[in-house]
């Protein structure tokens, strides 16, 4: 099946540092990409879609300069938690789109689990 | 209302049990939905489509209810494997957009 992967697979930080994460399609071209993140008995909360070579489209409530979006190519989107702070602690997914296939489907990273100090 | 429901169980089986989660959505324009699997601290896995006339993989049958806005997904013969916590998943047709339920979390035991 299709593989997305992620880098890095989890992160440590100071409170202010810029965290960025990479979300790869290795064997398609995703033109779109969607980056979740997921608080611990939470459900997956879509964050922003990432269209390769346009801006992010940010869900209500998700700040855009806090949460940049690149997505230069297509197979690589990027998120970069600026000045990150304790409660943006949490596991964040991309997922990829395959629209090669008969249905469209997302295939999901393995998640990135990134902890604030 | 939730965009998509569950019951978050656990839902505790022994093995060899046949178990049935349940979900409702409130989009009554919803073209597209889908159970996933997500195991402990990974990713979510897509474990089936569902489609209207109701479909089977293996052990897994999903059913959906279009008038009531519900959808099931039944498990038979339970593995231990199968222990994990199952998203249902609705797509607005026109839209890639997926939104997940919270999950309902099945512990399978010996």
């Amino acid at each position: 099946g299709a593989v997305v992967s992620q880098h890095p697979s989890w992160v440590i930080c100071k409170s202010g540092t810029s965290v960025k994460i990479e979300c790869r399609s290795l064997d398609f071209q995703a033109t779109t990409m969607f980056w979740y993140r997921q608080f611990p008995k939470q459900s997956l909360m879509l964050m922003a879609t990432s269209n390769e070579g346009s801006k992010a489209t940010y869900e209500q409530g998700v700040e855009k300069d806090k949460f940049l979006i690149n997505h230069a190519s297509l197979t690589l989107s990027t998120l970069t938690v600026t000045s990150a702070h304790p409660e943006d602690s949490s596991f964040y997914i991309c997922s990829a789109e395959n629209r090669g296939r008969r249905q469209e489907t997302q295939y999901f990273g393995p998640g990135t689990r990134l902890l604030v100090l | 209302r939730k965009e998509v429901e569950q019951d978050p169980g656990p839902f505790n089986v022994p093995e060899g049990a046949t178990v049935a989660f349940n979900c409702t959505y409130s989009n009554s324009a919803s073209q597209s939905f889908f159970w996933y699997r997500q195991d402990c601290r990974k990713e979510p896995k897509l474990l089936m489509s569902v489609y209207s006339s109701g479909n089977e993989d293996g052990r897994f049958t999903a059913q959906l209810n279009r008038a009531s806005q519900y959808i099931s997904l039944l498990i038979r013969d339970s593995k231990l494997s199968d222990s994990a916590t199952y998203l249902c998943v609705v797509n607005i047709g026109g839209y890639s957009t997926l939104t997940f339920g919270k999950g309902t979390m099945l512990l399978v035991s010996p």
